[in-house]
């Protein structure tokens, strides 16, 4: 799986957007970029995959770059509950569970 | 959507003693879950994949007679933790994806973990 490298850590006002960015500049066609967030003394929780198109669900906007060596992750509008580790993951999508591989992540501080 | 519930959340052993920790997938089947462990302001490390059936996988440096796994039917994963001791004391979590279509779009679920404290 190719590697991400993200900002160890991001500050962001409540009620403001969270732009999480990643690169992935090693990306290969077939892998897919995953974001999940770890908030404190929790197991990791999904938020947004995709390929190559810009994803939005209930929970935020992924934006991948068109040569897709980099994406961010959107949380328009966040709350301190939104204060978490966020890790950006590539990998390939298959009918097979094969394993997550997580990096150091983001550390997302929401002030008031 | 699908729930990983992991069980217990907090236990504290004695060291030398072994420490039993399930993982069940509530409303999906998986035939494969995983483990990891993770230390206070580390990442998460893999450790072993299970498999339904058959023998886990374990990450490289990972003791397998340490560190035992089983996974008996769709829905369990058992790591038992044997002759704890201190450095052992670490956040032990599983993580399993649907084995049906529904993982396809939904990723991997993870259960809420379980803080291991050996004394």
């Amino acid at each position: 799986d190719a590697k991400t490298t993200q900002p160890p850590s991001m500050d962001c006002a409540e009620g403001r957007a969270a732009n999480l960015p990643c690169n992935h500049s090693t990306i290969s066609g077939n892998e897919y970029v995953y974001w999940y967030r770890q908030i404190h003394s929790q197991g990791p929780q999904y938020i947004i995959h995709g390929l190559k198109n810009n994803e939005t669900n209930e929970m935020a906007s992924l934006i991948i770059t068109e040569d897709r060596k980099s994406s961010t992750l959107i949380l328009p509008h966040a709350t301190l509950r939104d204060t978490a580790v966020y890790y950006c993951i590539v990998r390939v999508l298959s009918g097979t569970a094969s394993k997550l591989t997580f990096g150091t992540g983001t550390r997302l501080q929401v002030t008031l | 959507g699908a729930v990983v519930s992991q069980h217990p959340s907090r236990v504290i052993c004695k060291s030398g003693t072994s420490v039993k920790i399930e993982c069940r997938s509530l409303d999906f089947q998986a035939t494969t879950m995983f483990w990891y462990r993770q230390f206070p302001k580390q990442s998460l490390m893999l450790m072993a994949t299970s498999n339904e059936g058959s023998k886990a996988t374990y990450e490289q440096g990972v003791e397998k007679d340490k560190f035992l796994i089983n996974h008996a039917s769709l829905t369990l994963s058992t790591l038992t933790v044997t002759s704890a001791h201190p450095e052992d004391s670490s956040f032990y979590i599983c993580s399993a994806r649907d084995s049906g279509s529904a993982g396809w779009n939904y990723g991997y679920t993870f259960g809420s973990g379980t803080r291991l404290t050996v004394v």
